[in-house]
């Protein structure tokens, strides 16, 4: 079993559906995020949850709603997307360094193709 | 300001030979890590190395090494021998601040760079 896993790695939806993305990951690590990938762009954070809180959403619309239900699993549940909204969706999981004093690296799935149609 | 830059959009390396792929960061956090990942067309991110702010040594990882110029706020990585299977998007990355600070490891990306290795 890979570290990362993601569900769907492909998803076409139109503007009106509900779909979400699931991530799962099998490394232990206490710390889960969601990126973004659009073309030409850096890869943008746009949630991060330690032990299964959420402590960080950037300023990502409200059609976006992240869910952890424990340490393992991530969701991202997609609503009335815009076509602006099509990318790549990156999970990723590490073990948060602030408690042992190292960095570590986050290990990442292997993404879900989203296009809005 | 960006806080990390990557000025190459495309390298091209033959076969076996070496290759520096660029990255400068941003920040004012004395406490800081760096990060280089590796995106092939299937889409996963594959870490590739790391360097704390405090480090001492430039780290290597096998082929993989890193540049490390504190100063000039530069965290270059070099690539030896390169193989055809390194062509790749190459990721810069930054982390913020370190113990006590919490939030996970949040990740800033720089644009990438695209890799192609030639016989």
């Amino acid at each position: 079993e890979t570290g990362v896993t993601q569900t769907p790695r492909h998803l076409v939806m139109g503007m009106t559906n509900k779909k979400s993305l699931k991530c799962e990951q099998h490394l232990g690590h206490n710390a889960m995020y969601w990126y973004k990938q659009s073309a030409k762009k850096p890869l943008e954070l746009m949630f991060v949850y330690n032990f299964k809180e959420q402590t960080e959403n950037n300023s990502v619309p409200s059609r976006f709603s992240p869910e952890c239900p424990n340490s393992s699993h991530l969701f991202l549940h997609l609503h009335t997307l815009q076509p602006e909204d099509s990318a790549l969706y990156l999970c990723a999981s590490s073990q948060d360094s602030s408690v042992s004093g190292r960095n570590t690296e986050a290990f990442f799935g292997q993404g879900t193709r989203l296009t809005v149609v | 300001a960006q806080k990390i830059t990557q000025t190459q959009p495309g390298m091209f390396v033959q076969e076996k030979e070496a290759v520096t792929l660029d990255c400068t960061y941003d920040t004012s956090d004395p406490s800081y890590g760096l990060f280089w990942y590796k995106q092939p067309s299937s889409g996963e991110m594959i870490f590739l190395i790391y360097q704390g702010s405090y480090d001492q040594q430039n780290a290597t990882e096998g082929r993989y090494s890193l540049n490390f110029q504190k100063a000039r706020k530069s965290a270059n990585l070099v690539i030896s021998a390169s193989q055809l299977g390194d062509s790749a998007m190459y990721f810069c990355a930054m982390r913020e601040g370190g113990i006590l600070t919490g939030g996970g490891n949040k990740l800033t990306f720089g644009t990438g760079t695209q890799l192609k290795v030639e016989l």
